[in-house]
């Protein structure tokens, strides 16, 4: 398995630009999740999925959508990039339908990291 | 979730156990106590969970005070690789919704 991959893995868009960052998993995880990480800080969740077609905003969705088409991929949208989405993305999946504590671990993708400029 | 505390920054010596405490006075009792780390601004990495009872596995120990609102990680022979920043979660394993809440974690610094 790979795992969660994420693409690309380095980012510079001028403000204003769109782009789509992309992630994909091969564990048949039913959920996916995107967060962003500014320097020194934790982990903020933007979105989530809990499976195809279902998708719901996290602690700082704005500026950033998100759809669901497969189970296997979760694509982050920036619709117009601003430097203050300047930071580094996480993707990360675990199972969803089951009651077992481990099985709810994330596991993460190695990161996106993004400079609007 | 319940909210933990960490402190910031924490220094071990090479080959010494490392012990990091987590303080969640607010959980509840179904709440779980999750470890993570992340090793230079690589994805965070899951190391162990608890409910009540200690737990071991190959990575760490958990600790778990009998009132349950604090927990220490422990690395028993700490090495530089063990070099990360370390985040103590709270949460229902329930079924639904996932959003893990990472805090600043803790930082710590394996010396030599």
């Amino acid at each position: 398995n790979a795992g969660v991959t994420q693409t690309p893995k380095f980012q510079v868009l001028k403000t204003g630009q769109s782009m789509t960052l992309q992630c994909a998993q091969d564990m048949n995880h039913e959920y996916m999740s995107w967060y962003r990480q500014d320097p020194g800080m934790g982990l903020r969740l933007i979105h989530y999925s809990v499976g195809a077609g279902i998708t719901d905003q996290g602690e700082v969705p704005n500026g950033y959508n998100v759809s669901r088409s497969t189970t296997e991929d979760f694509p982050l949208r920036l619709l117009s990039a601003a430097p203050s989405q300047t930071s580094v993305y996480f993707c990360a999946s675990s199972y969803f339908r089951t009651s077992h504590p481990l099985q709810k671990t994330q596991y993460f993708g190695p990161g996106t990291r993004l400079l609007v400029l | 979730d319940a909210k933990t505390t960490q402190p910031p920054s924490m220094d071990c010596a090479e080959g010494r156990a490392a012990n990091l405490p987590c303080n969640h006075s607010t959980i509840s009792g179904n709440e779980y106590v999750y470890w993570y780390r992340q090793i230079h601004s690589q994805g965070p990495q899951y190391i162990i969970h608890g409910l009540k009872n200690n737990e071991t596995n190959e990575m760490a120990s958990l600790i778990i005070t009998e009132d349950r609102k604090s927990s220490t990680l422990i690395l028993p022979h700490a090495t530089l690789r063990d070099t990360a920043v370390y985040y103590c979660i709270v949460r229902v394993a329930k079924n639904y919704g996932q959003n893990f809440v990472f805090g600043p974690g803790t930082r710590l610094s394996v010396l030599p």
